[in-house]
């Protein structure tokens, strides 16, 4: 069973505001990932680590940025918020050696 | 590239057996994997096979995969209300590390 968490869980934030999506991992896990899921359910990886101080860009260009200064700590976090902005956002964390990802509950964000 | 295809929705009655496919395109996988995801949830790791088995079986789960046509199935036997969500396969992409997910099969089940 993997430990995974992200908060907050629910946002409704105005248009222009900065925000920062939480996610942690107490598994230890080197690499983590956050995707963008639409309402039509496909997903979308914008941002993943292989480890501490390692990011990089996904295939869905995102203008959200990450870090990743801890292993259990990987946040995401949008400058200014827009509408299209509007989604769930994923996070997940694998290991080897058969990669499988452990996927935390989510976090729901609405931009008015 | 690297691409996953699932059918969008399959609808089964209770205690019937679901049968969920899926085609990828990346010949060199190593492994292939069945996520669940509920309502308002993240996605939950149902099972995964390595690309040298045919078959995996677990409780109610069977995982069959065919190498030569790239098809892999999820066979959910006496399916239950409660297995009714959204089904992804997703594949393990040629970038190391980073999973191919498929769109997602919405499994409705029908008292």
């Amino acid at each position: 069973e993997a430990d995974i968490y992200q908060t907050p869980r629910y946002l409704v934030i105005g248009t222009g505001k900065k925000i920062t999506l939480e996610c942690s991992q107490t598994m230890g896990h080197d690499k983590m990932y956050w995707y963008q899921q639409d309402p039509g359910m496909e997903l979308h990886l914008i941002h993943y680590s292989y480890g501490v101080n390692s990011t990089e860009k996904g295939d869905l260009s995102s203008e959200s940025t990450v870090s990743r200064i801890r292993t259990e700590h990987f946040p995401l976090t949008l400058e200014s918020a827009r509408p299209s902005h509007t989604s769930q956002y994923l996070c997940a964390s694998s290991y080897g050696p058969s990669y499988e990802q452990y996927f935390g509950p989510g976090t729901r964000l609405t931009v008015t | 590239g690297e691409d996953v295809e699932q059918s969008l929705f399959l609808s089964v009655r209770e205690g019937d057996s679901s049968v969920i496919n899926c085609t990828y395109t990346d010949s060199s996988s190593t492994y292939l994997y069945w996520y669940k995801q509920e309502p308002g949830a993240g996605l939950q790791l149902l099972t995964y096979i390595f690309s040298n088995m045919d078959m995996k079986q677990d409780q109610r789960l069977t995982v069959l995969l065919n190498k030569k046509d790239k098809h892999l199935s999820l066979r959910i036997a006496d399916t239950q209300t409660g297995d009714s969500a959204i089904y992804f396969c997703a594949e393990i992409g040629d970038s190391s590390y980073k999973l191919i997910f498929g769109s997602g099969t919405r499994l409705l089940v029908r008292p």
